[in-house]
């Protein structure tokens, strides 16, 4: 499986700010994925993100408000602009590989998250 | 948006209980995923099913694609203590696509 670390591991930001979250895989990966799982909830799929093109952002997401890069086939960053209190969140970040020996295209494998506060 | 629905939301059982949890879809899926979350982590994947009909086991698990690929069951036989967690099911559409998440079940188990 795919090992994803994700930085910060949490962090506590202000009403007005930007934070910028990262996101490296061990491997290289076709698809990344960006959710949030608000407290107590499930996740939601925030956009997908291939490497050379633009990101997917899904209904109720737009990129003003969470811009995403993906520079290579193993990083990717989200970032939270112009946080507010309906920002705190747990934001994780997933890859999606290839075939590759055992491994097949449908599994997605989970980074630790980033668990946000804003103020 | 598409929603799964997973049931039961939370369970408290005995450790040595059998544990049965099941998901749900209007909509007919290709693959379906069982993840547990631990508090703080991310969700860890412990099964994928990807045959309409099919029944896979990991360990004490088992979990099975329904028939009619609009649902799919998850067994967890003689828990044990370190089976707390949230446990969500995931549907995906065709290969590549996004994962539509249950709403989780939270099992609880007394020692």
């Amino acid at each position: 499986s795919a090992v994803i670390s994700q930085k910060p591991s949490r962090d506590i930001c202000q009403r007005g700010t930007s934070l910028t979250i990262q996101c490296q895989v061990d491997s290289q990966v076709t698809m990344m994925f960006w959710y949030r799982q608000q407290p107590g909830q499930s996740l939601t799929l925030i956009a997908t993100a291939n490497q050379g093109s633009e990101a997917t952002y899904e209904s109720g997401f737009v990129i003003d408000k969470f811009p995403i890069s993906r520079p290579n086939l193993t990083f990717s960053t989200l970032t939270v602009s112009n946080m507010s209190p309906e920002d705190s969140s747990i934001y994780l970040c997933s890859s999606q590989t290839g075939t590759s020996g055992s491994l097949t295209y449908n599994e997605q494998f989970f980074g630790p998250g980033t668990r946000l506060t804003v103020l | 948006g598409q929603q799964l629905n997973q049931s039961p939301q939370s369970m408290f059982i005995q450790e040595g209980e059998d544990v049965s949890m099941n998901c749900t879809s209007s909509s007919i899926f290709n693959t379906w995923l069982w993840y547990k979350q631990d508090p703080g982590e991310g969700p860890v994947l412990l099964i994928a099913l990807y045959k309409a009909g099919e029944l896979t086991s990991n360990g004490r698990l088992t979990a099975q694609f329904g028939i009619t690929r609009k649902d799919s069951f998850l067994n967890i036989s003689a828990s044990i203590p370190s089976d707390v967690g949230i446990y969500f099911c995931a549907g995906q559409l065709y290969q590549g696509g996004k994962l539509i998440f249950g709403q989780g079940t939270e099992l609880s188990v007394k020692p």
